[in-house]
């Protein structure tokens, strides 16, 4: 069974632009969340989307932001780019409701912003 | 709130030696999730290991074991006979019990341990 994938891998942009990340979930997964992984900052918590709704988002300003599409994937959108938005972003999904609750992740996309 | 503190920041052993990392949670959910995560390299998290609040019960997969003490709150994880291939980010993360309509979702995790297992 394909587990979680994300694209593309590695981005670099600069200051200002606009990018797009992409996720799709293990098959039967309902739920995708969020995580973004920034040198000295841990883990923390984006977005959460189950079903096509968002569900709860983390403190994080409103240029972040996505959907979950019909089939379950998801994009994270990140508008107005700043040098502090290089991070790794990961990608996780589980069965929402269900007793298989366990968050499983992708590989991630490590972004840079110059 | 929620908080998952893992004090150790960075840990040093030389292969085949014991290694526990220690986690340390807040909530004032009585029913909650706790879980471990590997990061090696690459960057991937790999799920380890989940525990539920009501099952105090230590595990043991291998050379890998949790000892959960609620009095404590705390979740350790012990590598036994460790090995160069465990070197990684170890993080302990914190999620409280899915109930429909009612939960938060995301986990909430530790600022994680660097374990480096030298030959």
């Amino acid at each position: 069974e394909a587990g979680v994938t994300q694209s593309p891998t590695h981005l670099i942009k600069t200051r200002g632009q606009q990018v797009t990340l992409r996720c799709s979930p293990i098959s039967g997964h309902t739920s995708v969340y969020w995580y973004q992984q920034a040198l000295g900052l841990g883990l923390q918590f984006l977005l959460w989307y189950d079903e096509g709704e968002e569900r709860n988002r983390g403190n994080f300003p409103p240029r972040f932001s996505g959907r979950q599409f019909p089939n379950y994937s998801s994009e994270l959108n990140v508008n107005a780019l700043e040098l502090e938005d290089s991070a790794l972003y990961l990608c996780a999904s589980t069965h929402y409701g269900s007793t298989q609750e366990t968050q499983y992740f992708g590989p991630g996309t490590r972004l840079l912003v110059l | 709130a929620q908080k998952v503190t893992q004090a150790q920041t960075e840990i040093s052993v030389v292969e085949k030696e014991d290694v526990t990392l220690d986690c340390v949670y807040e909530t004032r959910d009585t029913t909650y999730y706790l879980f471990w995560y590997k990061q090696p390299p690459s960057g991937e998290l790999v799920f380890l290991i989940r525990r539920n609040s009501f099952d105090e019960q230590n595990e043991i997969s291998g050379r890998y074991s949790w000892n959960f003490q609620k009095s404590t709150s705390s979740f350790n994880f012990t590598i036994t006979a460790s090995q160069v291939v465990d070197s990684a980010v170890y993080f302990c993360a914190l999620s409280d019990l899915m109930n429909y309509g009612g939960s938060q979702g995301n986990l909430i995790f530790g600022k994680g341990t660097k374990l480096s297992v030298k030959p």
